[in-house]
């Protein structure tokens, strides 16, 4: 029930592309859902999170959907670029407790 | 910009010998965390420790790993006799408040256990 699903696994964008990351969840009592990014050799970084009292958070080009009642939460890159290129991780916690992430989607943005 | 550190970026080690883990959380953070990654994978939960003392850990906490935070600066992760298996990035995190949400990770130590 701690488990958070991701997908996919890679995605392939074009330059100016809008990159979709989908993720779902089991447990209820999960009240905060952060993304990070990941670049090569790097530890992750927070990207932008959400917590289930809001649908949609947006900040810059980056958005996160949120569906309480599907249990699922998802990651938009508008305009996506080169430099998006990394790996991304959704994740979940329950208040106080550690984060559960996500398996990863591999991000690559061609010019 | 404050940031968590560690330190070694890199170390490898034979199986069997212990190895300790540093870092240096953010200064005024209260709950600190390690997480691994295993190469190509997600990163996995270790352990949490807030008051000098473990608050949750995982199954992979086993005895073979232990924490501490020797001098109020610094937070350690040691394993005691590594196994290839324990080959993986590891991350070390650290947050300010309970329900304070970011948590700021380290750019890890690579452990290779050959």
């Amino acid at each position: 029930q701690q488990q958070v699903k991701q997908s996919p696994q890679s995605l392939i964008v074009q330059k100016g592309g809008i990159s979709i990351i989908n993720c779902a969840y089991e447990n209820t009592a999960f009240d905060y859902f952060p993304w990070y990014q990941q670049f090569p050799g790097k530890g992750p970084a927070l990207l932008i999170a959400i917590r289930p009292d809001v649908s949609e958070k947006k900040e810059g080009r980056f958005t996160i959907s949120f569906n309480k009642s599907a249990k699922q939460f998802s990651l938009h890159i508008m305009d996506s670029q080169p430099g998006d290129s990394a790996t991304y991780f959704c994740a979940a916690s329950t208040p106080g407790n550690m984060l559960t992430f996500g398996g990863g989607t591999r991000l690559m943005v061609k010019p | 910009e404050p940031e968590v550190t560690q330190t070694p970026s890199h170390q490898v080690t034979q199986m069997g010998q212990e190895v300790i883990l540093r870092c240096v959380p953010i200064s005024n953070h209260l709950y600190f965390y390690w997480y691994r990654q295993i190469l190509g994978q997600k990163v996995e939960f270790l352990v949490s420790f807030y008051n000098n003392e473990i608050s949750e850990k995982s199954e992979i906490f086993d005895d073979q790993f232990s924490v501490e935070r020797p001098d109020g600066s610094n937070f350690t992760l040691k394993i005691r006799s590594t196994k290839l298996e324990d080959s993986a990035m590891y991350f070390c995190a650290s947050k300010w408040g309970s329900n304070t949400g970011e948590l700021f990770f380290g750019e890890g130590s690579r452990l290779t256990v050959l």
